[in-house]
């Protein structure tokens, strides 16, 4: 049973270009949800999907965005890159169906913007 | 602003002792708690949830909930080096699809 599946692992990109992430939930799980974790922080909510429609954001701006997919996978998208965007990005699938509502991570994505 | 706190430690402790790890969090409706562990370098891997007042056991891991506290704790006994990594706390706040998550208490266990 495949867990949550993230690409590419490490990604370099330069201030100002755009970079979109990729996450496959687990085989039952219909809803994404994409964090940012800095180093020693814990991870800030992004944004969640349900439905191929975004269900909950958090407080990053507009140049963050993201799709789902009828297979319930999901993209990141950032554009405008900032040194500040430099991040692990976790996706995480849940079943908001089933009675232990958490989280299952991805391995991440992580992005070094120069 | 909606808050999880936790003391970033680093909570140091011997092989063989009992780690206490502690959370407090602001929205007084949260009804979801959960307990992740994340190593160096690698993502978050669910530990514990608890969602009713009191005690939850599994293998050498209990959370504790109090919600008139608004305090969740977990312990971990008889502690093993392997142990040693970032706690993560998370709460699922009222209205709230998504987890809010504390910064991290650092476990050290010492050989």
């Amino acid at each position: 049973d495949a867990g949550v599946t993230q690409s590419p692992t490490h990604l370099i990109k330069t201030r100002g270009q755009q970079v979109t992430l990729r996450c496959s939930p687990k085989s039952g799980h219909d809803t994404v949800s994409w964090y940012q974790q800095a180093l020693g922080q814990g991870p800030q909510f992004i944004f969640q999907y349900y439905e191929e429609e975004e269900r909950q954001r958090g407080n990053f701006p507009d140049r963050f965005s993201g799709h789902q997919f009828p297979n319930y996978s999901s993209e990141l998208n950032v554009n405008a890159l900032l040194l500040g965007d430099s991040a692990l990005y976790l996706c995480a699938s849940s079943n908001p169906g089933g009675s232990d509502y958490g989280y299952t991570f991805g391995s991440g994505t992580r992005l070094t913007v120069v | 602003q909606k808050e999880v706190e936790q003391n970033s430690g680093p909570l140091s402790v011997p092989e063989g002792a009992i780690a206490s790890l502690n959370c407090t969090y602001s929205d007084r409706g949260s009804q979801s708690f959960f307990w992740y562990r994340q190593y160096s370098g690698k993502s978050p891997e669910l530990i514990m949830s608890i969602y009713s007042n009191g005690d939850k056991e599994d293998g050498r891991f209990t959370a504790q909930l109090n919600k008139a506290s608004q305090y969740v704790s977990l312990l971990i006994r008889d502690s093993q080096p392997s142990d040693s990594a970032t706690y993560l706390c998370a709460v699922r706040e009222t209205g709230r699809r998504a987890l809010t998550f504390g910064s991290g208490t650092r476990l050290q266990v010492q050989p």
